[in-house]
């Protein structure tokens, strides 16, 4: 069975101050990787996602995750937080077989002035 | 154009009492997807429509919670005889129908706020 652990339940950190979200996943089988974020009052989107090729994928508003396959990770990183990235984070994996998602329980990134 | 749809948007109910939720997915979109958000267990896979294909249903957390598609589109997801546990956002996401090679975006509803009391 698959799962997702997001090992940080609260991240709080200064505006233009680096961050990076952990995640770290289990699976017996080759995995689809994403990160999706929930803004307060507002549904899930999706941020980035790694399928397959370079292990380095990011997205439009300057967040990039890594795919390790030796440390089963695929941690979040932004190198300067704004005020707007607050909100709650989601690690999530799919199998090749089946494309319903299984999620961590969440990160909530708090970005103070 | 539009997006995943909920319906409604809050529901409260008395224990013991059914509901049901219902979701619209985009136009189009051949997969359907219900999942729970809940606090102390974050957001739990429940239930998987996939064009023709029988549902998967292995997230469905007791024989009290079904759900259906009618006609390849519209899903409504029934709980009956609700308990507190059952209290939690339930969302709704669709897809185009993917490949063992490319899986598709899903796109999420925002969701019913279901509060049993």
């Amino acid at each position: 069975a698959q799962s997702v652990t997001q090992l940080d339940s609260q991240v709080p950190v200064f505006e233009e101050a680096p961050v990076e979200l952990r995640c770290n996943y289990s699976s017996s089988v080759s995995v689809y990787l994403f990160w999706y974020v929930q803004y307060p009052n507002q549904g899930l989107q999706l941020l980035l996602k790694y399928l397959s090729g370079s292990t380095l994928v990011k997205s439009i508003n300057g967040f990039e995750a890594e795919f390790n396959k030796s440390q089963t990770s695929f941690h979040l990183r932004k190198p300067s937080v704004h005020i707007s990235d607050t909100a709650e984070y989601f690690c999530a994996v799919s199998d090749l077989n089946t494309d319903k998602l299984i999620f961590g329980t969440g990160t909530r990134l708090q970005v103070f002035p | 154009g539009a997006g995943v749809s909920q319906s409604p948007s809050n529901k409260v109910t008395e224990k013991g009492k059914d509901v049901e939720l219902r979701c619209d997915p985009i136009s189009g979109h051949t997969a359907l997807y219900w999942y729970r958000q809940s606090l102390g267990q974050g957001l739990e896979f429940l239930i998987y429509f996939q064009g023709n294909s029988a549902p998967d249903k292995s997230g469905l957390p007791s024989d009290r919670f079904s759900a259906e598609r009618t006609g390849g589109s519209v899903s409504t997801l029934t709980i009956q005889r609700t308990q507190q546990e059952d209290s939690a956002v339930y969302l709704c996401a669709s897809s185009l129908e993917g490949t063992a090679w490319v899986p598709y975006e899903q796109y999420f509803g925002p969701g019913t706020r279901l509060t049993v009391t």
